[in-house]
């Protein structure tokens, strides 16, 4: 079966410093997400992507993030100055496309960033 | 605004009882909601979803769950638990406009299942 893959399971890194979260989406899907969970609080959605641009995103999403899909299987979410708040687990999902009402998003396992 | 409160944020149940996973919702036009479970150090699996179909929903590993319009309920269900239903439980609505396309989260119920 089919899943979205993401690397590395686990980033740490110093404050300051430049991340990229890697995804591999489930191939012919035609969206994609990234959410980010910070320890004992809600899920939180970051942004979707679809047609090469973003669709949405949320407050978190500021000018320190961008995503990008280089090569037409990765999705990738960069963070460009990390801060001690961007420590979370970070999900990827993708989704087929499908009419909305029906439309599921599918996870990857997450990425655990942890900045020092 | 849409918005997921699920009522419990721990349950313990024995191995063979009945699971009741409580969530209501808040939406202003018809959602589509799910379920979703996250096993220690694995991604976030779906369980099942409702999409204005049948208001009873049937899912994976026995789970099922009830969608009730005039409770903003949408809680979830097993008829016996099972030691490897110990996970982290997640409600979700879903908040679609156009390409926007967003998944809205409770803050999760931890399901302990003891022996």
């Amino acid at each position: 079966e089919p899943e979205v893959t993401q690397t590395p399971s686990h980033q740490v890194t110093q404050m300051g410093q430049e991340v990229i979260l890697r995804c591999v989406p489930i191939s012919n899907h035609l969206y994609f997400y990234w959410y980010r969970q910070i320890l004992g609080q809600k899920v939180e959605f970051l942004v979707s992507f679809y047609n090469n641009e973003i669709s949405e995103k949320s407050e978190i999403f500021d000018d320190q993030f961008s995503v990008e899909r280089p090569d037409g299987s990765n999705f990738t979410l960069k963070i460009r100055s990390t801060k001690l708040e961007d420590s979370a687990m970070y999900f990827c999902a993708s989704s087929p496309g499908q009419a909305f009402s029906t439309d599921t998003q599918y996870f990857g396992p997450g990425t655990r960033l942890t900045v020092l | 605004a849409q918005s997921v409160t699920q009522l419990d944020s721990h349950v313990s149940v024995s191995e063979g009882t009945p699971v009741l996973l409580r969530c209501n919702y808040s939406s202003s036009y018809s959602p589509s909601l799910f379920w979703y479970v996250q096993h220690p150090n694995k991604g976030l699996q779906l369980l099942l979803k409702y999409t204005s179909a049948a208001t009873l929903v049937k899912g994976i590993n026995g789970f099922e769950a009830e969608f009730k319009k005039s409770e903003t309920s949408f809680h979830l269900t097993k008829p016996s638990a099972h030691m490897s239903d110990a996970a982290e439980y997640f409600c979700v609505v879903s908040h679609t406009m156009g390409n926007n396309r967003k998944l809205i989260w409770g803050l999760g119920t931890s399901l302990a299942v003891n022996p």
